[in-house]
C-alpha cells in the first residue's frame, strides 16, 4: 500500500511570510497527526485529527498555526506569519481505526517537510 | 515539555555488539512505542509494548517495560551498520509524547 505522502519536501521562506504543507494519509486511516521536529529533538505533536474532527490541539500555537482536514482524508497545516523559530521538519503521520484510545495506535510517518525561515 | 527522556543521547558501538538505550517517562501510559529515524527521513515504527506487558521481542529487538519505575529499554542485538539511526521512545496515554532520542552509530 502507498505510504503517507507529504509536499513540499523542502520550503524556504522569509519571516512573516505564510506557508502551507499538505499531507495525504494512508488510505482508510482515520487518525492523522501533525508533528514539529526541531533539529536534535524528538517530534512534538501539534494536532491530531480523528476523521475530520480535532482530538488534540493543545500544543498548537493557534495565533499563527492552523490545520484542517475538511473531508476526513488529506490535511493542510498553515503557518501565518512564520517566525525564525518555526524552522523545523513538519511530519505528518496516520494510524488506522483506533482501539483502546485515540493515541494508542502505531503511527505511520511521511517523509516530512523541511522548513527554513530566514 | 516532552514526556520521555532517553539515555544515552548518543551511542557508538562496533558492528556485532549489542546496543541498549533507555527511556524514562513521567505519567501513566496505555503503551510505549519505539521508533527509528534515519537521517533526513520520517520515523518508522519498530515495536509496541502495552502497559500490562513486561518484555517483548521482535527479531533482533528486545523491549522491556517497568511501569513501577516508569522506564523502558530497547536492546538491539548483533548490531549492523544499517542500524545507524536515531531511536525514539513514544508514550501513549492521555497524550502522545516522543522522547528526546538516542543517536546510535554502528561502526563497520
Amino acid at each position: 500500500e502507498a505510504g503517507v505522502a507529504q509536499s513540499p519536501r523542502y520550503k524556504i521562506i522569509e519571516k512573516r511570510q505564510s506557508v502551507a504543507f499538505w499531507c495525504n494519509p494512508i488510505s482508510g486511516h482515520a487518525t492523522l497527526y501533525w508533528y514539529q521536529q526541531i533539529l536534535g529533538q524528538g517530534p512534538k505533536l501539534l494536532i491530531q485529527f480523528q476523521n475530520n474532527g480535532v482530538v488534540d490541539d493543545s500544543q498548537l500555537p493557534k495565533d499563527r498555526f492552523s490545520a484542517e482536514r475538511l473531508k476526513g482524508v488529506d490535511s493542510t497545516l498553515k503557518i501565518q506569519p512564520a517566525k525564525l523559530e518555526d524552522s523545523a521538519v513538519y511530519l505528518c503521520a496516520s494510524s488506522p481505526r483506533t482501539s483502546g484510545g485515540a493515541r494508542s495506535d502505531t503511527q505511520y510517518f511521511g517523509p516530512g517537510t523541511r522548513l527554513t525561515v530566514l | 515539555s516532552q514526556q520521555g527522556e532517553e539515555d544515552p543521547q548518543a551511542l557508538s558501538i562496533q558492528e556485532g555488539e549489542n546496543a541498549t538505550m533507555n527511556c524514562s517517562y513521567k505519567t501513566s501510559i496505555n503503551n510505549l512505542q519505539w521508533y527509528r529515524q534515519n537521517s533526513g527521513r520520517g520515523l518508522v515504527h519498530l515495536i509496541l509494548i502495552r502497559s500490562n506487558e513486561r518484555e517483548k521481542h521482535s527479531g533482533r529487538l528486545r523491549v522491556t517495560l517497568d511501569t513501577s519505575k516508569k522506564s523502558s529499554s530497547l536492546l538491539i542485538t548483533a548490531s549492523r551498520a544499517a542500524d545507524t539511526a536515531s531511536y525514539f521512545c513514544a508514550t501513549a496515554g492521555n497524550q502522545f509524547y516522543f522522547g528526546t532520542g538516542t543517536s546510535l552509530t554502528v561502526i563497520p
